[in-house]
């Protein structure tokens, strides 16, 4: 079963509008965390933020928060005030169980910022 | 610190050659991961360690896939025989202890051509 979806294969974004990438999640463990990473063309992958199950408050770095709505199992990534650099693929992910394994992926959304 | 460091970026090699990607961690970090990512699949884990004992080999897709890591400063995923279907980016990542909330810290991939 999929864990975690990107139902947004790709999305148009005028520059300085706020975006917001869906994500929902799977799992029936009750301590997760989720992440999001950016890939820009160059191919690395950015870490961007993370959110706990346990955390109580939305995380937040910088232009970058994160909506978590735990009941739905959704962590939407919302960027404020969009530029053109954030143009890129954007990855959740999730890690659960004891927390030592690796990262499982979604499929992402190609974010297109436009002048 | 430099962070992740793959080599090579790129690899173009002929169906049936043996080819070894290899992957400098960052120092101190005592888990690493081998993902493959693809247009058809996202980005899938393939194999990781800790302290340099291989945990979890499920994700290699076949026998022709081996990964190793001899030291805690230096892995290799090895294909043998290669097929065109190997074709794909290929990150390595590693990240410190085992907190759910640990990112992994990923290097700038290299890029397999099979041909």
């Amino acid at each position: 079963a999929q864990k975690i979806t990107q139902t947004q294969p790709g999305m148009f974004v005028q520059e300085k509008e706020a975006v917001t990438l869906d994500c929902t999640y799977d799992t029936s463990d009750p301590s997760y965390g989720l992440f999001w990473y950016k890939q820009p063309s160059s191919g690395e992958m950015i870490f961007l933020i993370y959110q706990g199950s346990y955390d109580q408050q939305n995380a937040t770095e910088g232009r970058y928060s994160l909506n978590f709505q735990k009941a739905r199992k959704s962590a939407n990534l919302v960027i404020s005030a969009s530029q053109l650099g954030d143009s890129a693929m954007y990855f959740c992910a999730m890690r659960d169980g004891g927390g030592a394994d690796g990262l499982t992926f979604g499929k992402g959304t190609h974010l297109i910022i436009q002048p | 610190d430099a962070g992740v460091i793959q080599s090579p970026r790129h690899e173009v090699t002929e169906m049936g050659q043996e080819v070894t990607l290899r992957c400098k961690p960052i120092s101190g970090h005592d888990y690493l991961f081998w993902y493959r990512q693809t247009m058809m699949r996202g980005l899938e884990l393939l194999i990781y360690f800790n302290n340099n004992v291989p945990i979890d080999d499920s994700g290699m897709p076949e026998d022709r896939f081996s990964a190793k890591m001899p030291n805690a400063s230096f892995s290799t995923l090895k294909i043998q025989p290669s097929e065109p279907r190997d074709s794909a980016v290929y990150f390595c990542a590693s990240s410190p202890g085992t907190g759910m909330n640990t990112e992994a810290f990923f290097g700038q991939g290299t890029r397999l051509t099979v041909v």
